[in-house]
């Protein structure tokens, strides 16, 4: 069974700082996703960044990068110059290859500070 | 991008009495759709996955027989909360992944429950 352990249930950062947000996952599969999901408090679940386990370079998508591991099956999460609008809670989140659910992590509460 | 919608978004029931809630992909067909429930400060707990023209398949300690799923087209599930109680008070949300494409998950903006 796949499982995936955020153990930072709250981080704060300052604004214009940098932040990273731990996850390790564990699956017995050796075709997977891994995902970091925002969800503010409207509560609508939104994809921040996502990383094919087969690809070897680390997903980037501007002020986001994730540091992949595949070894030490870690998968984190940097945001670079945070912003005021980046407060929410995080969750980092695993998949098998095909058209399968997510798996969640507890989640970690980011606050940023002006 | 894919959007998702449940309806409604929100809803007060009394409890013993049934409520029904709507996935739909709005610009593109969905096989598989996944129900989840996520509690006050908690995580996203799958429910049951959906499968069109199927049975839905449930995870355990969901009882199929309190919500009941139909996935009848490639655009709609449904999620029934039949003789609902306070303890099914929650926010349930859909996903959805494009058929034949299933890099990345849809979700819909959630419903949210209260059982009086």
């Amino acid at each position: 069974a796949q499982t995936v352990t955020q153990s930072q249930p709250e981080m704060s950062v300052q604004e214009a700082e940098t932040v990273t947000l731990s996850c390790t996952y564990d699956t017995s599969e050796s075709d997977y996703y891994l995902f970091w999901y925002k969800q503010p408090p409207s509560r609508q679940m939104i994809l921040v960044i996502r990383q094919e386990a087969y690809k070897q370079q680390n997903a980037t998508e501007n002020r986001f990068s994730v540091n992949f591991q595949k070894a030490a099956k870690s998968f984190s999460l940097k945001i670079s110059d945070s912003q005021l609008g980046d407060a929410a809670m995080y969750f980092c989140a695993s998949r098998n290859s095909g058209n399968t659910p997510l798996v969640f992590g507890k989640g970690t509460r980011l606050s940023v500070i002006a | 991008g894919a959007v998702v919608s449940q309806h409604p978004s929100r809803v007060i029931c009394k409890s013993g009495t049934s409520v029904k809630i709507e996935c739909r992909s709005l610009d593109f067909q969905a096989t598989t759709m996944f129900w989840y429930r996520q509690f006050p400060k908690q995580s996203l707990m799958l429910m049951a996955t959906s499968n069109e023209g199927s049975k839905a398949t449930y995870e355990q300690g969901v009882e199929k027989d309190k919500f009941l799923i139909n996935h009848a087209s490639l655009t709609l599930s449904t999620l029934t909360v039949t003789s609902a109680h306070p303890e099914d008070s929650s926010f349930y949300i859909c996903s959805a992944g494009r058929t034949g494409w299933v890099h990345e998950q849809y979700f819909g903006p959630g419903t949210r429950l209260t059982v009086t």
